[in-house]
């Protein structure tokens, strides 16, 4: 069963641009979370999405991104018109539907977003 | 003030130490907790999970929750230089929604 996948691994931008990250949950999940952290910071949550459907984006900021997860096809985080503080790494999580104590997030590896 | 403090660390122990992780909070609605292991320029990887109070142990971690003080902590025992990593503490609410994180404990364990 392979893990949350996320891609690109790398991504760079000039002010201005867009950036598109891409996250494909593990197989059987429909919950995918998405995460930001700052160099010497800890993670922090910017979107919850099931499928179709946004469930809680209090952590997203309220211009530039958005997030959405299709019925087919990988969750996209976009940011559009990049400044140098959107520069860091971007972390995708999934779980499997909420049904028992057991279930929790299982992170990607990141996208680490540089700005120039 | 932060909802999640950890200590900030950095910490540096020998090989075989035992090593105590700790996180405080200030949401007493946090029911979930968990403790993440993140290798430099990975993603964070789940090392223990627990709900409400009480203490879980898998192997060498054992993992502490006092609700009543608000504190967590993740206890690593025979410390070995392949558990050098940042350990992040983190809690939720819920069992399906956001996770409030911690800044996280850089360890350094050494040979």
């Amino acid at each position: 069963n392979a893990g949350v996948m996320q891609n690109p691994r790398h991504l760079v931008r000039r002010r201005g641009q867009e950036a598109r990250l891409r996250c494909s949950p593990m197989k059987g999940h429909s919950h995918v979370y998405w995460y930001r952290q700052l160099p010497e910071e800890g993670l922090k949550f910017m979107v919850y999405l099931q499928k179709e459907n946004i469930i809680d984006e209090s952590g997203m900021p309220k211009e530039r991104f958005s997030a959405e997860f299709p019925k087919e096809g990988p969750s996209i985080l976009r940011i559009q018109q990049v400044v140098r503080g959107d520069s860091a790494a971007y972390f995708c999580a999934s779980s499997p539907q909420a049904t028992g104590l057991q279930e929790t997030q299982y992170f990607g590896p990141g996208t680490r977003l540089l700005v120039l | 003030q932060k909802e999640v403090e950890q200590d900030p660390g950095p910490l540096s122990v020998p090989e075989g130490a035992i090593v105590s992780l700790n996180c405080t909070y200030s949401n007493s609605a946090f029911q979930y907790f968990m403790w993440y292991r993140q290798y430099s320029r990975k993603g964070p990887e789940l090392l223990m999970y627990t709900y409400s109070s009480g203490n879980k142990e898998d192997g060498r971690f054992t993992a502490q929750v006092d609700k009543s003080s608000k504190y967590i902590s993740l206890f690593i025992r025979d410390s070995q230089p392949s558990d050098s990593a940042t350990y992040l503490c983190a809690m939720s609410v819920n069992n399906a929604g956001k996770s409030t994180f911690g800044d996280g404990t850089t360890l350094t364990v050494k040979p």
